[in-house]
């Protein structure tokens, strides 16, 4: 079937340090959005890429979308203690499907050291 | 403006017993799903409904049942519930989508459900 994998699965940085997480997708997508849960809490979401190469960002958050739009990417520069929680990719595949349906990744849990 | 609630917020189960979780939406959203999420899986697809009165399986279905009788409302049923039913749910919701676009999902604050 479908997937999105995304990796990697933790990652522990130092305060300061950048932080990169990548989606691989079995098939082209629409679109995909990014979600951020912290510790205890509910995916929010922070952005949706829908064209081929876009590139959009949030203050020290970046997004990609890959040329094929089978991937993409979310860093951030010089992390901080509030951006611990875990990060998930959510693509919509093509063929469209009905409702809206997103196909998430695994989730990159990011823990920051003060 | 409440977004999207869940009850109950935690729940104990016995193998065999049975429960509806409910899910409620005060953003008019046409579409509205049920996730489970368990550690290193990230996020599955339970049911979806696109309308009320409308609901379609997902990724994980076997084991649920579903029913949308008011747009606002989104129940999630187990009939029988089993240990690997042990999880975290999630309901969401979000407008409807067209065919080169989407809408975000809204998630509620999730149902932490143990079954012994």
């Amino acid at each position: 079937g479908q997937q999105v994998m995304q990796i990697p699965q933790y990652q522990h940085v130092q305060e300061g340090e950048d932080f990169t997480t990548y989606c691989n997708s079995s098939t082209t997508l629409s679109n995909i959005q990014w979600y951020k849960q912290r510790p205890g809490g509910h995916p929010v979401f922070l952005i949706q890429l829908v064209k081929s190469g876009e590139v959009k960002k949030q203050k020290r958050l970046t997004f990609q979308f890959g040329e094929a739009k089978k991937n993409s990417s979310l860093h951030i520069t010089a992390t901080q203690t509030t951006d611990v929680g875990t990060y998930f990719c959510a693509g919509r595949p093509i063929p469209y499907n009905q409702g809206g349906k997103l196909i998430f990744g695994q989730g990159t849990e990011l823990s920051v050291k003060p | 403006n409440a977004g999207v609630t869940q009850t109950p917020k935690f729940r104990v189960l016995k193998t065999g017993q049975s429960m509806t979780l409910l899910c409620a939406q005060d953003m008019n959203h046409e579409y509205m799903y049920w996730y489970r999420q368990d550690p290193g899986m990230g996020l599955r697809l339970i049911h979806y409904s696109v309308g009320e009165g409308t609901t379609a399986k997902g990724e994980v279905p076997d084991g649920y049942n579903v029913s949308r009788l008011k747009k606002q409302n989104f129940l999630l049923g187990l009939e029988s519930a089993a240990p690997s039913q042990t999880s975290v749910y999630f309901c969401a919701s979000s407008y409807l989508s067209f065919r080169d676009s989407s809408y975000e999902q809204y998630f509620g604050p999730g149902t932490r459900l143990t079954v012994t």
